[in-house]
């Protein structure tokens, strides 16, 4: 069975532009989240998505949106980037969003801001 | 406020040397809590869930278990594929949000 997929797996953009990151969950899971991962940390949430409804936003800015769609995959879009978002975007997907569901994760996108 | 501390931040064994990861958390409500292993560059891979104080489980060398204010992660004679980076999470809320700890980088020598 194929696992969560990511696209790009690498990305080198400059400061002010866009971004737009791309996931494809487990066939069957109906919920996608984002966390942004920097260097020696831990994963920090984004958001989480269900049935292409916002769930949850973690302490990001406004710069960072993302939707769901029709077919449960998801985008990640960040504006007007600054050096600070550089870090590996991970996406994860899970069958609901009940606390105690498992969240499997794709293998990232490398976002360098230069 | 919620959190998640794991310690120690890095760990060097010997290849057989058994040692044990701490993730200690603070949380409201825990509705469950997370082991995985990340390999540099790479997304986090899926290793156990623990609900409930007293549950432990087992995978080939790594056994986890958990009290009421924090989890450990046994590896049992490790070898140097068991080098990895090791996060612990917790679901402080009723809905899907993941709360890490920061991460204990284990390498395992020959």
């Amino acid at each position: 069975d194929a696992g969560v997929t990511q696209s790009p797996t690498h990305l080198i953009k400059t400061r002010g532009q866009h971004v737009t990151l791309r996931c494809s969950p487990i066939s069957g899971h109906k919920s996608v989240s984002w966390y942004q991962q920097v260097l020696g940390q831990g994963p920090q949430f984004i958001f989480q998505y269900y049935e292409k409804e916002e769930r949850g936003r973690g302490n990001f800015p406004d710069r960072f949106s993302a939707r769901q769609f029709p077919n449960y995959s998801s985008e990640l879009n960040v504006n007007a980037l600054l050096l600070g978002d550089s870090a590996l975007y991970l996406c994860a997907s899970s069958y609901g969003t009940s606390g105690g569901d498992e969240q499997f994760f794709g293998p990232g996108t490398r976002l360098t801001v230069l | 406020e919620d959190q998640v501390t794991q310690s120690p931040e890095a760990l060097r064994l010997q290849e057989g040397e058994s040692s044990s990861l701490n993730c200690s958390y603070t949380v409201s409500g825990l509705r469950g809590l997370f082991w995985y292993r990340q390999d540099p560059g790479k997304g986090p891979e899926f290793l156990f869930t623990l609900y409930s104080a007293g549950e432990e489980k087992e995978k080939e060398r790594l056994k986890a278990t958990l009290t009421k204010k924090e989890s450990f992660l046994h590896i049992t004679a490790p070898k140097p594929e068991d080098s990895a980076t090791y996060l612990c999470a917790v679901h402080p809320d009723s809905w899907g949000k993941l709360q890490f700890g920061a991460g204990t980088q284990v390498v395992v020598t020959p």
